[in-house]
């Protein structure tokens, strides 16, 4: 069945420091790929996705580029903030009627001043 | 903006008890889900629901129910509370890919149950 695998965390960082957060994937078709954000006390916020091989996701300074051959999702920010501090989640959903999500096991990122 | 409602952020129940979580969406999604979050694991997907009256078992069905008699509410039902059901309960709505092609959940703000 598809999986999703995400790097352990947790993940500590100064601020204006280069992020990856690394995100694998198994799939059957032609999944859709997420990056969520969770912060503190919060539900889950979509923070990018990409729908095809070869997509780049951005958002918020963000990115993730959807690499099928590698069946890789990684999430990369050049210079991170003290309010990124939060869980990310990479999922995958699959093509039919209701594009269930498969989620990795999260990522908390802490950023210090 | 899409609103997806909880109708309670934090909720303590007692083993053996019925317990009822509601969910309501105000974009006339056709897909909802229940998942549970917890440390490690992820989320977790329960049930979902592509249609008004049609449920279909998520990964962990075991212990849950749910009921959809309109197309804005989705409630899971806990049929007899035990304290590994402990853990922050997550609804989420989306479109179906039918009507909107390829389309993100969005979640709401969570549960937090506890049963003792």
């Amino acid at each position: 069945g598809n999986s999703v695998t995400q790097m352990e965390g947790p993940v500590t960082l100064s601020e204006e420091a280069f992020l990856t957060i690394n995100c694998t994937y198994t799939a059957t078709g032609y999944p859709s790929l997420f990056w969520y954000v969770q912060y503190p006390g919060e539900g889950l916020q979509l923070l990018l996705k990409a729908t095809k091989a070869d997509d780049k996701g951005s958002n918020k300074g963000f990115e993730a580029t959807y690499r099928k051959e590698t069946t890789s999702f990684h999430l990369e920010k050049g210079s991170v903030q003290v309010s990124d501090s939060a869980v990310y989640f990479c999922a995958l959903s699959d093509q039919f009627r209701a594009q269930k999500l498969v989620f990795g096991q999260g990522t908390r990122l802490t950023i210090n001043p | 903006d899409v609103k997806v409602t909880q109708s309670s952020r934090y909720l303590v129940k007692r083993t053996g008890e019925k317990v009822f979580l509601e969910c309501v969406q105000d974009m006339d999604h056709e897909n909802m889900f229940w998942y549970r979050q917890d440390p490690g694991l992820g989320l977790r997907l329960i049930y979902f629901s592509y249609d008004v009256k049609m449920k279909e078992k998520g990964d962990i069905p075991e212990g849950y129910s749910v009921s959809r008699e309109k197309k804005e509410r989705f409630s899971l039902i806990l049929e007899s509370a035990s304290t590994n059901q402990t853990s922050m309960y997550l609804c989420a709505s989306s479109f179906s890919s039918l009507r909107q092609g390829r389309q993100p959940q969005h979640f709401g703000d969570g549960t937090r149950l506890s049963i003792l």
